[in-house]
């Protein structure tokens, strides 16, 4: 099926170290959403964009909905160890009344203590 | 609040057995999806419901899956003649569609392990 590009694929960093990671298409979205997935669990959704141009924060996550609407960026300040996952992003493009969304390929992140 | 729930949490079967899968959405949701998630790869779409109405499949759904929603609350995803192939992470969520607004809630999955 169809995937997003993401990238990093994967990054290892010291704890306190920011981090930051995107994901693109090569279609128009009007709904970026960012999830961090546990290893055996579902993912846990962590910040929702609706709006190009759009950069909304979550605690120490910063996440911003690209101007052209097939780009969206996650930032993550002062990097913890229980912020080790899989970060994945997701874009919907709402028309005829599908709400589908396309999922990336994940950003796997590793902190090191 | 009690979230997304699914049952079995894991799922051990021989390859040809049929395996059933339930998923209990939030309750006031109205939309629940069903996705299938391979190690190494993000979720991939199976099917949507609104309330009971089974509104998209995707090509990924071969004829050997179905799934119901039968009185729009919770749903079952189904896998006949199962193959090894079929050995992945299943992935239900749910949502509340509001104008411009959708967001998704998972579940913690079912995991599939087809021998």
């Amino acid at each position: 099926g169809q995937q997003l590009n993401q990238s990093p694929q994967s990054m290892f960093i010291q704890e306190g170290e920011d981090v930051s990671m995107n994901c693109t298409s090569s279609s128009i979205f009007n709904t970026w959403l960012w999830y961090k997935q546990d290893p055996g669990e579902g993912p846990v959704l962590l910040i929702a964009l609706y709006k190009a141009g759009e950069l909304t924060s979550n605690g120490r996550l910063t996440a911003q909905f690209g101007i052209t609407r097939k780009d969206s960026f996650l930032n993550i300040s002062a990097s913890i160890p229980s912020d080790v996952g899989i970060y994945f992003c997701a874009g919907s493009l709402f028309t005829s009344g599908t709400y589908k969304y396309i999922f990336g390929t994940g950003t796997r992140l590793k902190v090191l203590a | 609040d009690t979230g997304v729930s699914q049952d079995p949490r894991h799922k051990i079967t021989k390859r040809g057995q049929n395996v059933t899968f339930r998923c209990d959405p939030i309750s006031e949701h109205n939309r629940l999806y069903w996705y299938r998630q391979t190690l190494g790869q993000g979720p991939e779409f199976l099917t949507y419901f609104q309330n009971e109405a089974q509104l998209e499949k995707s090509r990924l759904l071969s004829d050997r899956f179905s799934a119901e929603r039968p009185k729009g609350s919770f749903s079952t995803l189904e896998i006949q003649r199962t193959e090894q192939g079929d050995s992945a992470m299943y992935l239900c969520a749910s949502s509340l569609v509001r104008r411009l607004y959708n967001e998704q809630f998972f579940g913690p999955g079912t995991r599939l392990t087809v021998l």
